[in-house]
């Protein structure tokens, strides 16, 4: 069962265009983060947030986490095509501590 | 951040044999390990978690005696796939926590592919 649904699934744009990708569960979450996956590689962890309404920003990209710790979003701005890559996110369960991946983010930035 | 290796990288095999793939904490110990499956154009899930000296928690639907987990040391983890089937073909990823449970670093992966 998957828990964690992000949307969009894929998305196309252009090199200097603004998104957002929403990761979003009915379960509350301890923690949440995010990763970029390229092809045959593991994923890589971007950020962690843990408090409820917790804003973090890494250059470009901007992570928040909802008030009720159940949603997530991550914003990137004037997106370059180096940032061409699956984006998941991933909730740490409360109860049993288990950390469980959204569905995933495909993104392609072309110049 | 913390790295995680994984060897080897890739294993093609044949029906019937077993494989063993390797997971290490290379700068920290690992107070537990986890091991997730990766299909192609989907999202990671988890097959099951190990703690050093104690036997691995598998999830649901995941069968124990055919992917058996060693948790040796606090930096070593060892799934072994028995009696492979082209099935289980897929893209298989290690992945430990130190001393902060919210923080998982990954390995690499290990592609399997079975004949």
């Amino acid at each position: 069962t998957q828990l964690l649904e992000q949307s969009p699934q894929f998305l196309s744009i252009q090199e200097g265009e603004n998104l957002t990708v929403y990761c979003n569960s009915s379960s509350v979450f301890s923690s949440l983060q995010w990763y970029r996956q390229e092809p045959g590689e593991g994923p890589v962890l971007l950020v962690t947030v843990v408090t409820g309404g917790e804003v973090k920003k890494l250059k470009r990209l901007t992570f928040q986490f909802g008030d009720a710790r159940k949603d997530s979003s991550l914003h990137i701005t004037a997106a370059q095509p180096g940032d061409t890559g699956l984006y998941l996110c991933a909730g740490r369960h409360y109860n049993t501590d288990k950390l469980i991946f959204g569905t995933g983010t495909r993104l392609q930035v072309f110049p | 951040g913390a790295v995680v290796s994984q060897h080897p990288s890739w294993v093609i095999c044949k029906s019937g044999t077993s494989v063993k793939i390797e997971c290490r904490s290379l700068d920290f110990q690992a107070t537990t390990m986890f091991w997730y499956r990766q299909f192609p154009k989907q999202s990671l899930m988890l097959m099951a978690t190990s703690n050093e000296g104690s036997k691995a928690t598998y999830e649901q639907g995941v069968e124990k005696d055919k992917f058996l987990i060693n948790h040796a040391s606090l930096t070593l983890s060892t799934l072994t796939v028995t009696s492979a089937h082209p099935e289980d073909s897929s893209f298989y990823i290690c992945s430990a926590t130190g001393e902060s449970r919210h923080e998982q670093f990954f390995g690499p992966g290990t592609r399997l592919t079975v004949l």
